[in-house]
C-alpha cells in the first residue's frame, strides 16, 4: 500500500467554489510534489517542495495554489477553477535528494462543473 | 529539452507472451531512470529503477529493464506476460541534480488470456 495519503479521493466543485485537496506523508521525505494527470496521459509536474520551500513552480495558473505547512504535508488550494482542471491530481514524495525515488498517492479526482 | 519517449502506445499481447516496451531518453549527464506502472484505476507504482551500476535492472512481478548509453535507451522486458499486466506502463527519468521527473506518454499494455 502506498504510504502518501491524499484526502479526498474524489471531489466535485462548481467555478466559483474555493477547495483544497490534502496529502500527508510520514516516510520522512523532505520533497513533496503535485502533479496533474489527464485521462490517458503521463502525469505533469506542478509543483515540488524541497525542505518546506517551493523550489519547482512549472507555470501552474495562479487558482492553484500550493502550501507546505510542514515536512509531512502538502496541500493544494482550489478557487476559481475551470472545466478544463478536472483531472487526477496526485501527490508525492521522495526522500529529499535529487535522483531519489518519487512515491505517489492514489490521487484525488477532481471533477470541475 | 530533456525528453522521454515511449514509441509504442498499445501492445496487445496473450497470455505467456514476452513483453519488451521501448523507452528512449533525451538528457545530458547523469541519468536517472524509472518504469511505474498504473494499473486500471489505481495509482503509480514503481516497478524498477536505474541510478547507476549494473545496467540490467530486475524489479518486482518478474519485470526486469536494460540501460544501454549508448542507445539512449530503457527497455522493459518480461519473459512471459500474465492477464494481471494489463496496465498502463510509464517509463521516466531526472537528471543527476534536478527533482523535476519527466515521464513518457505511456504504453497501455492489455493481455489476453
Amino acid at each position: 500500500d502506498t504510504e502518501v495519503t491524499q484526502t479526498p479521493k474524489h471531489l466535485v466543485m462548481g467555478m466559483t467554489n474555493k477547495k483544497s485537496l490534502k496529502c500527508e506523508q510520514h516516510m520522512g521525505h523532505r520533497a513533496m510534489y503535485w502533479y496533474k494527470q489527464k485521462a490517458k496521459k503521463p502525469p505533469e509536474l506542478m509543483f515540488v517542495y524541497s525542505y518546506e520551500k517551493l523550489s519547482i513552480n512549472e507555470s501552474v495558473p495562479s487558482r492553484f495554489s500550493p502550501e507546505c505547512p510542514n515536512s509531512s504535508l502538502l496541500n493544494l488550494h482550489l478557487h476559481a477553477l475551470q472545466p478544463e482542471d478536472s483531472a487526477l491530481y496526485l501527490c508525492a514524495s521522495s526522500p529529499g535528494s535529487t535522483g531519489n525515488t518519487i512515491y505517489f498517492g492514489e490521487g484525488s479526482w477532481l471533477t470541475v462543473v | 529539452a530533456q525528453s522521454v519517449s515511449q514509441h509504442n502506445h498499445h501492445v496487445i499481447l496473450s497470455e505467456a507472451a514476452s513483453l519488451e516496451l521501448g523507452c528512449n531518453y533525451s538528457y545530458g549527464g547523469t541519468v536517472n531512470l524509472f518504469w511505474y506502472v498504473q494499473y486500471p484505476g489505481q495509482h503509480l507504482q514503481l516497478l524498477l529503477k536505474y541510478f547507476s551500476g549494473d545496467p540490467l535492472v530486475k524489479g518486482i512481478k518478474g519485470f526486469e529493464a536494460e540501460f544501454i548509453k549508448s542507445k539512449f535507451s530503457f527497455n522493459l522486458r518480461k519473459p512471459s506476460v500474465q492477464w494481471s499486466d494489463t496496465a498502463e506502463y510509464f517509463c521516466a527519468a531526472n537528471s543527476g541534480g534536478y527533482q523535476k521527473v519527466t515521464f513518457g506518454t505511456g504504453t497501455k499494455l492489455q493481455v489476453i488470456p
